[in-house]
């Protein structure tokens, strides 16, 4: 079965640090791109960062750049998202998710075809 | 970026009925489009990729049509666990817009 299992959930203070990660099975993780995707409280849906973990090559949604990091291992076909200094505003369930394809020559991809089950990340003082 | 904008916001209806969901592009995005369920407490999950393919294993009563700028998701006879909210999300662009999602309660 294709799956993505990520970590749980994380309780933090303002300005402490978090790395949240994302463990694929099922299939050759290397080949496919991952992202992860932010759901704020009540809300819809943002993708935030991609990565192809075979070489780790990595995009970010223009708004993201420079407030997370995106990073894979791919002996451990993991890939993991985290943040330096966190603020209440990340308050959010994140998800990992599949994508079907990322065409890195005109920044083209694909629809979202495995999610993992998210992980809540609670900010707060 | 462009915008997507899903109508309705909510939409009341009954176990067996027919539904349809749009979802308007702000340009167009050929058939570049998604269309995801999520359940309360989980994860999206896809139902239809490419505006009218239905991703393996979801029940055949989901149907996509569309292209351009407006697009729209059918579920032809309603089922309990259908009472969920239904996203659009547009892939012509970097962006990858969803759209603000479309709650669909029982009346």
């Amino acid at each position: 079965e294709v799956q993505l299992v990520q970590s749980g959930p994380e309780v933090r203070k303002p300005g402490e640090s978090l790395k949240i990660s994302c463990k694929g099975s099922g299939y050759f993780f290397s080949n496919h791109w991952i992202a992860w995707v932010r759901q704020m409280p009540g809300k819809g849906l943002e993708w935030m960062a991609i990565i192809y973990p075979s070489d780790s090559d990595t995009r970010y949604r223009p708004s993201f750049q420079g407030q997370v990091t995106i990073s894979a291992d791919k002996s451990t076909s993991s890939t993991y998202l985290q943040w330096s200094s966190l603020r209440a505003s990340d308050t959010a369930i994140y998800y990992c998710a599949r994508l079907l394809y990322f065409d890195s020559s005109d920044s083209k991809f694909g629809a979202f075809d495995v999610w993992g089950q998210g992980t809540l990340v609670t900010v707060s003082s | 970026d462009i915008q997507m904008t899903q109508s309705p916001s909510t939409l009341s209806a009954s176990v067996g009925d027919r539904v349809t969901i749009t979802c308007r592009a702000s340009q167009s995005i050929s058939t570049w489009l998604a269309w995801y369920q999520q359940k309360t407490g989980e994860a999206p999950k896809l139902l239809i990729y490419d505006a009218s393919n239905l991703e393996r294993g979801v029940p055949p009563r989901f149907s996509g049509t569309g292209s351009g700028t407006e697009f729209t998701l059918t579920i032809s006879s309603l089922q309990p666990d259908d009472f969920v909210t239904y996203y659009c999300q547009q892939y012509k662009s970097f962006s990858g817009t969803f759209g603000q999602g479309t709650k669909v309660e029982i009346k």
